[in-house]
């Protein structure tokens, strides 16, 4: 069965510092690979989407990149935190198959904190 | 992409089955009704989704009106740890990567 990892789980970082949120997936090959965030009391926001090894989509502009190093590994990067930074990150997969659609399985997400 | 309109709230007695309705009469034909919920402090858990025709799995089951302006979440047989909140939406098909927007979902309480 598939499994997807994120860590970690909570990370307090001071404004300014960088970022680097990893994210695997376990039991599938070439998935699609998402990056969301979720402020508190708010929805799902898209950051980035990935369909295959080194290509990256950009929803939002931001101080955050994204990189896909392999196949199943998806990274959130930044090298100098805002306060508005500070959110829930969610990294989710979703098999790519085009002539349907696919649910996207969510990790267990990073809760980050600006100080 | 359609939008849907769920309750803010609901709840449930333990054992029994929870129906969370969903509203989504601006569907288009290729637009599929998907369920996710969220645990409080986790990530969304996909439950189920369907196009048309109504769908059954371990979790739920989906019901689909025929016309595909609203459908009802089943959960068959609510337990405490079902308390979370459900959110429906509506994802166009044929895409390879969609993101998922959600709105403010049903906030779905069971009672013991």
């Amino acid at each position: 069965s598939q499994t997807i990892h994120q860590w970690p789980a909570t990370l307090v970082q001071p404004v300014g510092s960088p970022l680097s949120l990893e994210c695997t997936v376990e039991g599938t090959s070439n998935p699609n690979l998402y990056w969301y965030r979720q402020a508190a009391g708010r929805g799902l926001q898209l950051l980035f989407y990935s369909v295959g090894i080194g290509q990256i989509s950009s929803e939002v502009p931001q101080n955050l990149s994204a990189s896909r190093p392999q196949d199943r590994q998806f990274i959130l990067s930044s090298k100098k935190l805002l306060l508005s930074d500070s959110g829930f990150y969610l990294c989710a997969w979703s098999v790519s198959f085009w002539g349907g659609n696919q649910p996207q399985h969510f990790g267990d997400g990073t809760r980050l904190s600006i100080l | 992409d359609a939008k849907t309109t769920q309750p803010p709230s609901m709840d449930c007695a333990e054992g029994r089955a929870a129906n969370l309705p969903c509203n989504h009469s601006t569907i288009s034909g290729n637009e599929y009704v998907y369920w996710y919920r969220q645990i409080h402090s986790q990530g969304p858990q996909y439950i189920i989704h369907g196009l048309k025709n109504n769908e059954t799995n371990e979790m739920a089951s989906l019901i689909i009106t025929e016309d595909r302006k609203s459908s009802t979440l089943i959960l068959p047989h609510a337990t405490l740890r079902d308390t979370a909140v459900y959110y429906c939406i509506v994802i166009p098909g044929y895409s390879s990567a969609s993101k998922i927007i959600f709105g403010s979902g049903t906030r779905l309480s069971i009672r013991p």
